[in-house]
């Protein structure tokens, strides 16, 4: 049972370069997120898809795109990326394992230059 | 508007000591209070999580005390193991969304042999 997979692992874009980061999650969860984490900032809610066609801006929105392509899979989009974007991007699922708790992906780290 | 604010920043405790780190919120419609415990270079887990109508919850060597009135909640870590070293997250969420997490800005735990 992998969870949740993102690819991929590290990434680094030139400014202006777009790039799709990628979801799957294998645990049949309706709930998907995209956060970013920053040094000393915590996790920031980018996007969020409660169910499969719908998709929701959280709270740092501006910059990214989000596709819901099925129930498993939940895309990130930066059509042209900016240094402001450097950083680890966590895709979560929301459902039922051992506890009703948000599992989270490995990370993507991305680096802007 | 920060809505979780989480102290100490960072935190060295000795091994077999207690390791308290201390959250607050300001929106009273938050009703499920996790914490996330996060490994470098690994995505965060589900460490214990509380709802607010209970005052303290303890799996194994990890308590959340909570305090509605105070609009604050804590965890304690007892005996502290250097395994124990990462970083912590409290974080809080709405009845209804509790997958859209408001974190924390994290503590850094390290506890010394």
């Amino acid at each position: 049972n992998a969870g949740v997979t993102q690819t991929p692992k590290f990434q680094v874009l030139k400014t202006g370069q777009s790039m799709t980061l990628q979801c799957a999650q294998d645990m049949n969860h309706n709930s998907m997120y995209w956060y970013r984490q920053d040094p000393g900032m915590g996790l920031r809610l980018i996007y969020y898809s409660a169910s499969e066609g719908t998709t929701d801006k959280g709270e740092v929105p501006n910059g990214y795109n989000v596709s819901r392509l099925n129930k498993r899979e939940f895309s990130l989009r930066l059509e042209s990326a900016a240094p402001s974007q450097t950083s680890v991007y966590f895709c979560a699922s929301w459902g039922q394992g051992r506890r009703t708790e948000a599992f989270f992906g490995q990370g993507t780290r991305l680096t802007v230059v | 508007q920060q809505q979780v604010k989480q102290s100490p920043q960072s935190l060295i405790v000795q091994k077999g000591g207690i390791s308290i780190i201390n959250c607050a919120y300001e929106n009273t419609a938050f009703d499920y209070f996790p914490w996330y415990q996060q490994f470098p270079g690994k995505g965060p887990a589900l460490l214990i999580a509380i709802r607010p109508d209970v005052s303290e919850k303890k799996e194994g060597r990890f308590t959340i005390s909570f305090n509605k009135s105070a609009k604050q909640f804590s965890l304690h870590i007892m005996d502290s193991q250097p395994g124990d070293s990462a970083t912590y997250f409290c974080a809080a969420s709405r009845r209804g969304s509790q997958g859209n997490l408001i974190f924390g800005k994290g503590t850094k735990l390290s506890v010394k042999p």
